[in-house]
């Protein structure tokens, strides 16, 4: 497994500004990923993030609304620009991890609310 | 603070009983499934997985069983003790990598 930790772990954010979610491993590893979890809701997965090429985003997110970075193998960030309402949400953060369960593993999340 | 189970289903078990949560899965490719449990709070935790060529795995109190023919998955807990009280999610992989597709979730309570 590994130990995955999460900068903020909560929030509360003015609409139009923008927010960095950093999301740190004890580990390397090659895949990282940022879902969204909205009240009462399941997760959706907003993008893949590997070491040293472009994220990959899923259908209905855009780089522009949630630019991440990925500069080394332990270490990522989602950035929640010009936040609405809407925004509001759980963030989370998972690893891969290739191990005898070959599956992700999740960091504790960050809380946002945006007024 | 906000709950993750606020509008999920419920299933409410009386403690020592046995639990079954039921999810119904989507792509017929799918050949990895895993059930995640999370609690208040916290970020989803890994329970137990099974592939595609099994059709029960079993783990410490729990078994998962897979069938195929009518795309849905179960978890069963034996034993059910308030420590389990919590949503759980089933999730399959259907992507070339590990992409991770998430069920709606059911929130499990346990009575003590």
């Amino acid at each position: 497994s590994a130990v995955i930790s999460q900068k903020p772990s909560r929030d509360i954010c003015q609409r139009g500004t923008s927010l960095t979610i950093q999301c740190q491993v004890d580990s390397q590893v090659t895949m990282m990923f940022w879902y969204r979890q909205q009240p009462g809701q399941s997760l959706t997965l907003i993008a893949t993030a590997n070491q040293g090429s472009e994220a990959t985003y899923e259908s209905g997110f855009v780089i522009d609304k949630f630019p991440i970075s990925r500069p080394n193998l332990t270490f990522s960030t989602l950035t929640v620009s010009n936040m609405s309402p809407e925004d509001s949400s759980i963030y989370l953060c998972s690893v891969e991890v290739r191990d005898r369960t070959d599956t992700q593993y999740f960091g504790p999340g960050t809380r946002l609310t945006v007024l | 603070g906000e709950s993750v189970g606020l509008h999920l289903p419920t299933l409410s078990v009386q403690e020592g009983d046995n639990s079954i949560i039921n999810c119904a899965y989507s792509n017929s490719a799918s050949d990895y499934f895993i059930w995640y449990k999370q609690e208040s709070g916290k970020g989803p935790q890994f329970i137990i997985d099974i592939r595609s060529n099994m059709d029960k795995r079993q783990g410490q109190r729990v078994t998962v069983l897979l069938n195929k023919t009518v795309k849905h998955l179960s978890l069963q807990i034996a034993a059910t003790q308030p420590g389990d009280s919590a949503v759980y999610f089933c999730a399959e992989n259907s992507g070339g990598y590990q992409k991770v597709t998430f069920g709606t979730g059911t929130k499990l309570q346990v009575i003590p």
